[in-house]
C-alpha cells in the first residue's frame, strides 16, 4: 500500500541555519512527489513537485528537494532558514488508484529560533 | 492565492448535527477533491468530483457525502455529526482528474469543531 513518512514531528533550528525536512514513501511505480507547506489556520500552499528528469528540484521560497529512489526519499532542504518559514511541512505522493489522489504524511512543525 | 474559495471559514455544531461546507473551485478547473485534516495529522483524502459525478472515495462512511454543480463550486455534506468529525476541511481543485501528475490547488479550508 501507498504510504508517506515523515519521521520527525517537530524540528526547531535557528534563523540563517540549513534546514533538512526528511521524507520518505512507499510506492510501487515511479512517484509524484509533492511538498506542501501549511501555516496555522491556513491551506495547503506547494513549495515543489517531482514528476520525472532532474532529479534535484528547485522550489518556491529557495527550497529545494532531492529524489532519491534507491533510498525511496524526497528529503526537502533549504540553505538558509528565515523566521518567516516557521510552520507545518507536508510532503505527498500522488498517484491513481481508479481517482487520482494525494497521500500525506503526518507533517513536520519547524520552529525558529532567532 | 491558488483561487480556491471555502465558507464558512470556521463552524461550530454538536453531535447528532448536519453540516454542509461549500467550496468554489479555480477557474477552468472541473475537478474538485476533499480532504480531511485532524488535528496533528496529514490531510485524508474522502473523496472527489468530476464534471459532478463522484469518481472516487476514500475510507469515509456513507454520511460523508457530496456535490458538484455545473459551475463545477462544490459542497461536501456530514450528516450525524461525531466528536471525531473536528477537523480543518479542506477543498482542492484540479485542471483534470486522470492525470497522474496533475497539482492540486487547495483553499484556506473550514474548521469544524463538533462539540
Amino acid at each position: 500500500a501507498q504510504s508517506v513518512t515523515q519521521p520527525d514531528i517537530h524540528i526547531t533550528v535557528s534563523e540563517g541555519a540549513s534546514l533538512e525536512l526528511r521524507c520518505n514513501y512507499s510506492y510501487g511505480a515511479t512517484p509524484y512527489l509533492f511538498w506542501y507547506v501549511q501555516s496555522p489556520g491556513q491551506g495547503l500552499q506547494l513549495l515543489l513537485k517531482y514528476f520525472s528528469g532532474d532529479t534535484l528540484v528547485q522550489g518556491i521560497k529557495g527550497f529545494e528537494a532531492e529524489f532519491k529512489r534507491s533510498q525511496s526519499s524526497f528529503n526537502l532542504r533549504k540553505p538558509s532558514v528565515h523566521w518567516s518559514d516557521a510552520a507545518e511541512y507536508f510532503c505527498a505522493v500522488g498517484f491513481t488508484s481508479g481517482t487520482y489522489k494525494y497521500i500525506f504524511g503526518t507533517g513536520t512543525r519547524l520552529k525558529v529560533l532567532a | 492565492e491558488t483561487g480556491v474559495t471555502q465558507s464558512p471559514t470556521h463552524l461550530i455544531k454538536t453531535r447528532g448535527q448536519q453540516v454542509t461546507l461549500r467550496c468554489s473551485s479555480q477557474s477552468g478547473h472541473n475537478t474538485v477533491s476533499w480532504y480531511q485534516q485532524a488535528l496533528g495529522q496529514g490531510p485524508q483524502f474522502i473523496f472527489q468530483y468530476y464534471r459532478e459525478e463522484e469518481n472516487g472515495r476514500g475510507n469515509f462512511p456513507p454520511r460523508f457525502s457530496g456535490l458538484q454543480f455545473p459551475n463545477y463550486s462544490s459542497e461536501l455534506n456530514v450528516n450525524a455529526l461525531e466528536l471525531d468529525d473536528s477537523a480543518l476541511y479542506l477543498c482542492a481543485s484540479s485542471l483534470r482528474s486522470f492525470a497522474t501528475n496533475e497539482k492540486l490547488f487547495f483553499g484556506s479550508g473550514t474548521q469544524l469543531s463538533v462539540l
